[in-house]
């Protein structure tokens, strides 16, 4: 089976940085992807990591360190539209088994 | 990129009685899809996962003759919740991959969600 851990919530302030953080226990690891989640909605998909190392998409970039089963979700620039639940999620060699969550608000 | 939709949006049932939801790829070959449900605050957990033609594998403690899926074409799967009880009031979402190489055969593309409501 398959242990993602994240933080629970989050704040921060419009413009500012803020990084989530992912840890993950796995057998047969097979990527390791972000999704944004909106109240009441499904998930979007944002960003896809199967290599150690920064994949970098606009505001966002997502790291990810395999040998330390850790990933974080860099999100820069931030905005009001970037209050969300942000869904870590890992995918071994039969399914995606995605975290709890980490609920991120952003005040002014 | 790659849409999936599903329907109904939302759906209010009574007790006892049968609900079918479909989930479509829209503009890709779905070889395999994927049933989810998420209760409020909480994240989603998978329930089954269908290939195209085949039998659908559940996850445990999901029970296959209640949640019944099925997988006809590579555009369309249905999920019916047979005999609804209010505890199975949730949020229905469905995701799809696609054959083809590159990122389509790694994302899963998430359709928007079915509330079901039974009273």
């Amino acid at each position: 089976g398959q242990n993602i851990d994240q933080p629970t919530e989050m704040t921060a302030t419009e413009g500012a940085i803020v990084q989530i953080n992912c840890t993950y226990q796995t057998s047969g690891f097979n990527g390791l992807f972000w999704y944004q989640q909106h109240a009441g909605e499904a998930p979007t998909f944002l960003s896809y990591n199967v290599l150690d190392g920064l994949e970098e998409k606009g505001r966002f970039s997502s790291f990810l360190s395999r040998s330390k089963g850790y990933s974080y979700l860099l999100l820069k620039e931030l905005q009001m539209k970037d209050s969300a639940s942000y869904l870590c999620a890992v995918r071994d060699r039969r399914t995606l088994t995605f975290g709890k969550g980490t609920m991120l608000l952003v005040s002014p | 990129g790659a849409v999936v939709s599903q329907h109904p949006s939302w759906v209010i049932c009574k007790s006892g009685t049968s609900v079918k939801i479909e989930c479509r790829s829209l503009d890709f070959q779905a070889t395999t899809m994927f049933w989810y449900r998420q209760f409020p605050k909480q994240s989603l957990m998978l329930m089954a996962t269908s290939n195209e033609g085949s039998k659908a594998t559940y996850e445990q403690g999901v029970e296959k003759d209640k949640f019944l899926i099925n997988h006809a074409s590579l555009t369309l799967s249905t999920l019916t919740v047979t005999s609804a009880h209010p505890e199975d009031s949730s949020f229905y979402i469905c995701s799809a991959r696609g054959a083809g190489s590159g990122a389509s055969s790694y994302e899963q593309y998430f359709g928007p969600g079915t509330r079901l409501t039974v009273t």
